[in-house]
């Protein structure tokens, strides 16, 4: 069974630049998460999406972060413009079905980000 | 709110030495806990979880850990450590009724010396 396949795998980018990662999750997987993780610190959710639903998105900066994911498999997640502080690696999860913790969510290999 | 607290930053252990991580949660009712590992350029790869029943859940690669309730911790353990075992290890908390939201502790970098 394939994982979660997530792409660029690095990005380096000047401030105030546009980026934009994608993630296509496990097939079959309905629910999809965007962390944040920056050195030294562990993973930040960023935003769950149900479907195509967004479930949670209350730690996304919604001026410069936006998400989407169209027909309930691949998500993109969009920041524009960058900052400094958004140097990060962002990871992207799924799980098999939209309920709670019991849930198990499978990682992918996640995108260094560099703001210079 | 919920919390998870990773006191080591870093250990260092010999190779066929034992193992402890320490992980100290903060919630009110009983959490759903987990262990996560990440190797260098790798996502993270689930170890065990604890959502109720025995406290000393196994997991894979030999890992197990205890959840104490009296001491708010869930530490993991192994009892004889390999090299490719040097990882950063992350401990996490669920929910009820969080949706499948994880918080996640700041990690503990393992190096194992030869």
């Amino acid at each position: 069974e394939a994982g979660v396949a997530q792409s660029p795998r690095y990005k380096i980018i000047e401030k105030r630049q546009s980026v934009a990662f994608w993630c296509n999750p496990i097939s079959g997987h309905a629910t999809l998460y965007w962390y944040q993780q920056i050195l030294g610190q562990g993973p930040k959710l960023l935003i769950q999406f149900q479907n195509n639903g967004v479930v949670d998105d209350s730690q996304l900066p919604k001026d410069r972060f936006s998400a989407e994911r169209l027909k309930g498999v691949d998500s993109t997640l969009k920041i524009q413009p960058a900052k400094l502080e958004d140097s990060a690696v962002y990871l992207c999860a799924s799980s098999f079905r939209a309920g709670g913790p019991t849930d198990t969510q499978y990682f992918g290999p996640g995108t260094r980000l560099t703001v210079l | 709110a919920q919390s998870v607290t990773q006191p080591d930053i870093h250990i260092t252990v010999s190779e066929g030495a034992s193992l402890e991580l320490r992980c100290n949660y903060s919630y009110g009712a009983t959490p759903y806990l987990f262990w996560y590992v990440q190797s260098p350029g790798q996502g993270l790869q689930l170890l065990l979880k604890y959502f109720s029943g025995d406290t000393l859940v196994q997991g894979i690669k030999g890992f197990e850990a205890e959840f104490k309730r009296s001491q708010s911790s869930f530490n993991l353990r192994k009892p004889s450590v390999h090299w490719s075992d040097a990882a950063e290890y992350f401990c996490a908390v669920g929910i009820t009724g969080g949706g499948n939201k994880l918080t996640f502790g700041t990690g503990t970098q393992l190096k194992v010396e030869l």
